[in-house]
């Protein structure tokens, strides 16, 4: 199994609201990544966990939160975002401990309105 | 600073040809380097990783090779078919740190 599941695929919200962006991994991956992909332009990595410890912050906006709650899941929260902000938001995983191999979901669409 | 370059950002075949993709890289100290697929919209599939100490790696109809000398790899696609047309990037590790750097893309289109 070498999936990474996000939820929700699409998400709409205006720029008062709260939301969170989900990310769950199966494959005992030690390393989980936020990614930000806006058209036609590869992704920016956000944010690392290493052994649910934050390792990287690509010096994001505090309106971005992420969390690790375990190995499994990550979680991104949404607070006051702009428009500018809507993207694919991508997570990935890789094992970590020098297996570098990223492993990528299907990404959630965002839209601030 | 390591740069990676993808040329052409885009191409048009006809189906059954095959087809070479080209990612360059500045700085040949490169700890492995991954090609991804990306649908429109979707999330980046990984198709194959190559490491520092390889030169080539072999899945079903792709094969990528690596020339660290020359700061160069190349992903094969034999007998194209229009599921085929995609966006492929590839990115380079300068270590085993968790930070890839990225092309910028070719946009592939296999015509019927």
């Amino acid at each position: 199994d070498t999936e990474v599941t996000q939820t929700p695929k699409h998400l709409v919200m205006g720029m008062t609201n709260k939301k969170s962006l989900k990310c769950e991994q199966h494959m005992g991956h030690r390393a989980m990544y936020w990614y930000k992909q806006k058209a036609k332009k590869p992704p920016e990595l956000m944010f690392v966990y290493s052994y649910e410890k934050l390792s990287i912050n690509e010096s994001v906006p505090s309106r971005f939160s992420p969390e690790c709650p375990n190995s499994s899941l990550l979680n991104l929260h949404l607070h006051a975002l702009q428009p500018e902000d809507s993207a694919l938001y991508l997570c990935a995983s890789s094992h970590g401990e020098g297996n570098t191999e990223a492993f990528f979901g299907q990404g959630t669409r965002l839209t601030v309105v | 600073k390591q740069e990676v370059t993808q040329i052409p950002a885009a191409l048009s075949v006809p189906e059954g040809e095959n087809l070479v993709l080209n990612c360059s890289f500045t700085d040949s100290a490169i700890y492995n380097l991954q090609w991804f697929r990306q649908d429109p919209g979707k999330g980046l599939t990984s198709l194959l990783l190559i490491q520092s100490s390889q030169r080539e790696q072999t899945s079903g109809r792709l094969n990528a090779s690596l020339d660290k000398s020359s700061g160069r790899s190349t992903l094969y696609i034999a007998a194209s078919q229009p599921g085929d047309s995609a966006t492929y990037l590839c990115a380079v590790h300068m270590d085993s740190n968790y930070q890839l750097i990225w092309g910028a893309g070719t946009k592939l289109i296999i015509k019927p």
